[in-house]
């Protein structure tokens, strides 16, 4: 069926260090969304893009859109032990204009 | 309410049992979708509600699934005949529109089922 793959599945960083997790669709995606979810919580939106080569921070978060709108990064820079928990991207494959599909998500450990 | 709210937080049952779940939306919340995550996985879309009716219900896994929301509010998913590979977190998320707007989870119903 229709796949939005993540990678990588996880990624331990001390802290300080950069994070980037990528996201790949095989058909071109109307939008895309990112949740954040922490351990043993509930998936929380962080933001969403629409346009083709998007690109939007959120303090130390940068997101980016890829040109063909089947791609898209999630880069965190200078991780702190906050950040700790699994990021989601969530895109409509089949041009579906309201179900998400969602990735298998990053986990992303933190060493203080 | 503030927030999505889905009781109970835990459910333990036996195999073959009846479970519901509920979902109390955010007021005024047009949209409602039900997920399953499964430990180590992304949610997985189960069904998807515009008011009171199921606009797409292509997520539910068989026929022992349903799920109502008879006043376009507080939903319920219903499973029949439980089975231990029923057993995960349902989630459910409701958004002011329909389209792909902002999804707002609850916290989820973590179903265990013996």
């Amino acid at each position: 069926g229709q796949q939005v793959m993540q990678i990588p599945q996880y990624q331990h960083v001390q802290e300080g260090e950069d994070f980037t997790t990528y996201c790949n669709s095989s058909t071109t995606l109307s939008n895309i969304q990112w949740y954040k979810q922490r351990p043993g919580g509930h998936p929380v939106f962080l933001i969403q893009l629409v346009k083709s080569g998007e690109v939007k921070k959120q303090k130390r978060l940068t997101f980016q859109f890829g040109e063909a709108k089947k791609n898209s990064s999630l880069h965190i820079t200078a991780t702190q032990t906050t950040d700790v928990g699994t990021y989601f991207c969530a895109g409509n494959p089949g041009g579906s204009n309201y179900k998400l599909t969602f990735g298998k998500g990053t986990l992303l450990t933190v060493n203080p | 309410g503030a927030g999505v709210s889905q009781t109970p937080s835990n459910k333990v049952t036996e195999k073959g049992k009846y479970v519901e779940l509920r979902c109390d939306p955010i007021s005024g919340h047009t949209a409602l979708y039900w997920y399953r995550q499964s430990l180590g996985q992304g949610p997985e879309f189960l069904i998807y509600f515009q008011g009171t009716g199921a606009a797409d219900d292509s997520g539910l896994p068989n026929d022992r699934f349903f799920a109502v929301r008879p006043e376009g509010s507080v939903s319920t998913l219903k499973i029949q005949r439980t089975e231990r590979g029923d057993s995960a977190v349902y989630l459910c998320a409701s958004s002011s529109r329909g389209g792909l707007g902002i999804q707002y989870f609850g916290a989820g119903t973590r179903l265990s089922v013996l």
